[in-house]
């Protein structure tokens, strides 16, 4: 079956603007989660939601990332005036329930703020 | 607060040695820990999970790591490396306080010459 998909694969943006990244997970799976991976490093949590609910919004960095899933399936991750520091690898994670059996993480969508 | 440490960013082996990535974790909880690969340009796949049960518990591509509470370790093992198998491993544990977010070490770049 299909894994996760995230589009775009890359985006590049000024400074500034508005942006928008979408993850479409696993048909099925109940819980998404947003990471953000910086080069060099491990993913961050930034948010997790079970159905269309965020559960878990402590990871976004400041009232810019914002994160919506409105009908439990496909969720876009939104951020406002952007930031040079916003660049990194977003990464998109899927998964039957929370986390006891692993996530299925897609390929991620790499946002380079200019 | 929970943590992973991934000793050494960077191992390098050459084909059909061992491979040993270390991860040590701290937990106030027994902990679910994860391995995940990351190959270049794509998204992480899990190679393996310890929940509950048997500590030692074998992954894909032939890697294997062992749970060792007293020593809050979770090395990754495999008897024989392939070129295959050059990419950056992150060691995880999922968070005690929501059951739902994963927290990663730093990554462990692998690297296997002939």
């Amino acid at each position: 079956g299909a894994g996760v998909s995230q589009t775009p694969s890359n985006k590049v943006t000024e400074k500034g603007k508005y942006v928008e990244l979408r993850c479409d997970p696993i048909s099925g799976h109940t819980a998404l989660y947003w990471y953000r991976q910086s080069l060099g490093q491990g993913p961050e949590f930034l948010i997790y939601f079970q159905g269309t609910g965020a559960a878990d919004d402590s990871g976004l960095p400041n009232d810019r990332f914002f994160a919506v899933r409105p009908e439990g399936s496909v969720s876009t991750l939104k951020i406002q005036r952007t930031e040079r520091g916003d660049s990194a690898v977003y990464l998109c994670a899927s998964s039957l329930a929370p986390t006891g059996q692993g996530q299925f993480f897609g390929p991620g969508t790499r946002l380079t703020v200019l | 607060a929970q943590s992973v440490t991934q000793l050494g960013s960077h191992v390098s082996v050459s084909e059909g040695a061992l491979v040993l990535l270390r991860c040590n974790y701290s937990s106030s909880v027994p902990p679910y820990l994860f391995w995940y690969v990351q190959y270049p340009n794509q998204g992480l796949q899990l190679l393996l999970k310890y929940t509950t049960g048997a500590t030692l518990v074998k992954g894909i591509n032939g890697f294997e790591a062992e749970f060792k509470k007293s020593e809050t370790s979770f090395h990754l093992t495999k008897p024989s490396a392939h070129m295959s198998d050059a990419a950056e491993y992150f060691c995880a544990v999922r968070d005690s306080g929501g059951y739902n977010k994963l927290i990663f070490g730093a990554g462990t770049r692998l690297a296997v010459h002939p």
